[in-house]
């Protein structure tokens, strides 16, 4: 019964280079979201997907940062072209469908970029 | 003003106390209110979820939504040690359920 799962669990990236940071959501769920959680903030919301489908990414920069999730494989979140301001801790969460107020969090990606 | 305030402690009791913690927010459309426990350098973990105005008891925590004065909080009955995180409470449904909206989170300490 794996929950949602996340890797890698720790990148360190040089700025300029890019960032792939991947999720795999819990069992049966369908719906995979994206939060970012800077320092002594709280967590922020960037991404909503759906297999093959970008439902909200209201809360995504404009630039450098794309999601995806492909019909097969786990959702991706990449950032080129990271700078310092792009460390943080992000998280992937997952949930069912019809059921997207409960958000089930995976363990985190903390991006280093140096 | 930010949408959703928590204070962030840190706040310490003794164990078996009860801990009352809290968070106001400023956006009426709010409609489905959560609380995640996250221990250090870990995800966030649900723990209550509550949909609209009301009280909701497991186990040892209770949660309470009051929408009229835009508040809600979590209890913690009998705190233990293993209680010491930081709770993070979140909340949705302006307009999409799918997008939380989330508190900075209160620090827990609980002693021996």
């Amino acid at each position: 019964n794996a929950g949602v799962m996340q890797n890698p669990r720790h990148l360190v990236r040089r700025r300029g280079q890019e960032a792939r940071l991947r999720c795999s959501p819990m069992k049966g769920h369908s719906h995979v979201y994206w939060y970012r959680q800077l320092p002594e903030e709280g967590l922020k919301f960037m991404v909503y997907l759906q297999k093959e489908n970008i439902i909200d990414e209201s809360g995504m920069p404009k630039e450098r940062f794309s999601a995806e999730f492909p019909k097969e494989g786990p959702s991706i979140l990449r950032i080129q072209q990271v700078v310092r301001g792009d460390s943080a801790a992000y998280f992937c969460a997952s949930s069912p469908a019809g059921a997207e107020e409960t958000q089930y969090f995976g363990p985190g990606t903390r991006l280093l970029v140096l | 003003q930010k949408e959703v305030e928590q204070d962030p402690g840190p706040l310490s009791v003794p164990e078996g106390a009860i801990v009352s913690l809290n968070c106001t927010y400023s956006n009426s459309a709010f409609q489905y209110f959560m609380w995640y426990r996250q221990y250090s350098r870990k995800g966030p973990e649900l723990l209550m979820y509550t949909y609209s105005s009301g009280n909701k008891e497991d186990g040892r925590f209770t949660a309470q939504v009051d929408k009229s004065s835009k508040y809600i909080s979590l209890f913690i009955r009998d705190s233990q040690p293993s209680d010491s995180a930081t709770y993070l409470c979140a909340m949705s449904g302006a307009g999409t359920a799918s997008k939380l909206t989330f508190g900075t989170g209160t620090r827990l300490q609980v002693t021996l």
